[in-house]
């Protein structure tokens, strides 16, 4: 069974500074889908990021990136220039590849923004 | 606006009472899910349907139904409710290609007493 570990239950960064939130996760599959979401306390999902599994290239959007550790299992988000806004629970997912499978979410990261 | 819609968005119902979380989702989308979300246990698989006319159970299918009605919509019915099920409850739907996130409803919050 695949497993999501987010070792972090809190976190907090200064504004403006950079922050990391740790992601493992356990799969015997070599071809996944790995995800971090993004809950305000309007209570929304959003979707933060996504990495394909096949590609070595961490991806990229705006502030926020992926450090992404195939052999390690890890998947780690980097928020640049925190901003207040920024403040949430975050969420590491994963999917396998086969189509229509559920996503396996990890425990969540709760990121306080300090002004 | 394409989304996903839930209703309703808050409930109270007392111990023994049952009730359906309605989902709708104006995408095409093929798969839907019902997940709940508890402190500190991020969110768990209630039931999924991967397609039109089929369900599945996930990791926490006890005490819950789900009806697939058709393509749009996918409604979670709790037949007799127990304060284990207080929860916040998330309905998603997702393209069948895994490289597509979910796009989630809002949310239910269900309090049972």
């Amino acid at each position: 069974a695949q497993t999501v570990t987010q070792s972090q239950p809190e976190m907090s960064v200064q504004e403006a500074e950079t922050v990391t939130l740790s992601c493992t996760y356990d799969t015997s599959e070599s071809d996944y889908y790995l995800f971090w979401y993004k809950q305000p306390p309007s209570r929304q999902m959003i979707l933060v990021i996504r990495q394909e599994a096949y590609k070595q290239q961490n991806a990229t959007e705006n502030r926020f990136s992926v450090n992404f550790q195939k052999a390690a299992k890890s998947f780690s988000l980097k928020i640049s220039d925190s901003q207040l806004g920024d403040a949430a629970m975050y969420f590491c997912a994963y999917r396998k590849r086969n189509t229509g499978n559920q996503f396996y979410f990890g425990t969540g990261t709760s990121l306080t923004v300090i002004p | 606006n394409a989304g996903v819609t839930q209703t309703p968005k808050f409930q109270v119902l007392k111990t023994g009472q049952s009730m359906t979380l309605q989902c709708a989702q104006d995408m095409n989308h093929n798969s839907m899910y019902w997940y709940r979300q508890d402190p500190g246990m991020g969110l768990r698989l209630i039931y999924y349907s991967a397609s039109e006319g089929t369900t599945d159970k996930g990791e926490v299918p006890n005490g819950y139904n789900v009806s697939r009605l058709n393509k749009r919509e996918f409604s979670l019915r709790l037949e007799s409710a127990a304060p284990s099920q207080t929860s916040v409850y998330f309905c998603a739907s997702s393209e069948h290609a895994a490289n597509y996130g979910y796009t989630f409803g809002s949310g239910t919050r269900l309090t049972v007493v």
